[in-house]
């Protein structure tokens, strides 16, 4: 089974330093998408970026670029100088392939609430 | 283009009641999907469907039902809704890979007294 997992509830961050959130996953799948989602207080989920399992450069997205680590199944979110409207709930997820008759599902990690520092 | 949309934004329930959640995108996906949000966690799927008159069960389906009559619109329902069943719903589409999942709802926040 999937499994996402992200061991960091809270990080507080200076201002304009970059930050790093942790996402390990588990699949036995060779086909896979790993993403990034911001929720900000007003509740929406806003994608940030998307890493292909057989994509070989790390995905990058303006100030957010993923560190796609396939072997140690890691898909660390870097944003490089935070901004105070940075601040929300940070989600990794994971999706896979379509079967014959399903659809291909996306399973969520806990989150991390990030805080930027002025 | 007004992607994905929802409806209502929020609801307030008494025990028992019923009520339908309405998700509906105009970027003629085959894949929508209800998710419910808990305090302090992920999204967990509830139901999803593949297409036109499609549905299947997700991890959490139980006291839901859903409805996909149109392709631009997934219902999803409450017959008796019960206090465990207070979330955050958030529909979702994609297209028929795993790569597109960019598209959410912004969200429908029921309270079930």
């Amino acid at each position: 089974a999937q499994k996402i997992t992200q061991t960091q509830p809270g990080m507080f961050v200076q201002e304009k330093e970059a930050v790093t959130l942790d996402c390990t996953y588990d699949t036995s799948d060779q086909s896979y998408g790993l993403f990034w989602y911001k929720q900000p207080s007003s509740g929406e989920m806003i994608f940030l970026i998307y890493q292909g399992s057989y994509d070989e450069q790390n995905a990058t997205e303006g100030r957010y670029s993923l560190n796609f680590q396939k072997a140690r199944k890691s898909a660390n979110l870097v944003i490089s100088a935070s901004q105070l409207g940075d601040s929300a709930m940070y989600f990794c997820a994971m999706s896979d392939p379509p079967g014959y008759s399903s659809a291909s599902k996306i399973i969520f990690g806990s989150g991390t609430r990030l805080s930027i520092r002025p | 283009n007004a992607g994905v949309t929802q409806t209502p934004k929020f609801r307030v329930l008494k025990t028992g009641q019923s009520m339908t959640l309405l998700c509906a995108q105009d970027m003629n996906h085959e894949y929508m999907y209800w998710y419910r949000q808990d305090p302090g966690m992920g999204l967990r799927l509830i139901h999803y469907s593949v297409g036109e008159g499609t549905t299947a069960k997700g991890e959490v389906p139980d006291g839901y039902n859903v409805s996909r009559l149109k392709k631009q619109n997934f219902l999803l329902g409450l017959e008796s809704a019960a206090p465990s069943q207070t979330s955050v719903y958030f529909c979702a589409s994609s297209y028929s890979n795993f790569a597109g999942w960019k598209f959410f709802g912004p969200g429908t926040r029921l309270t079930v007294l």
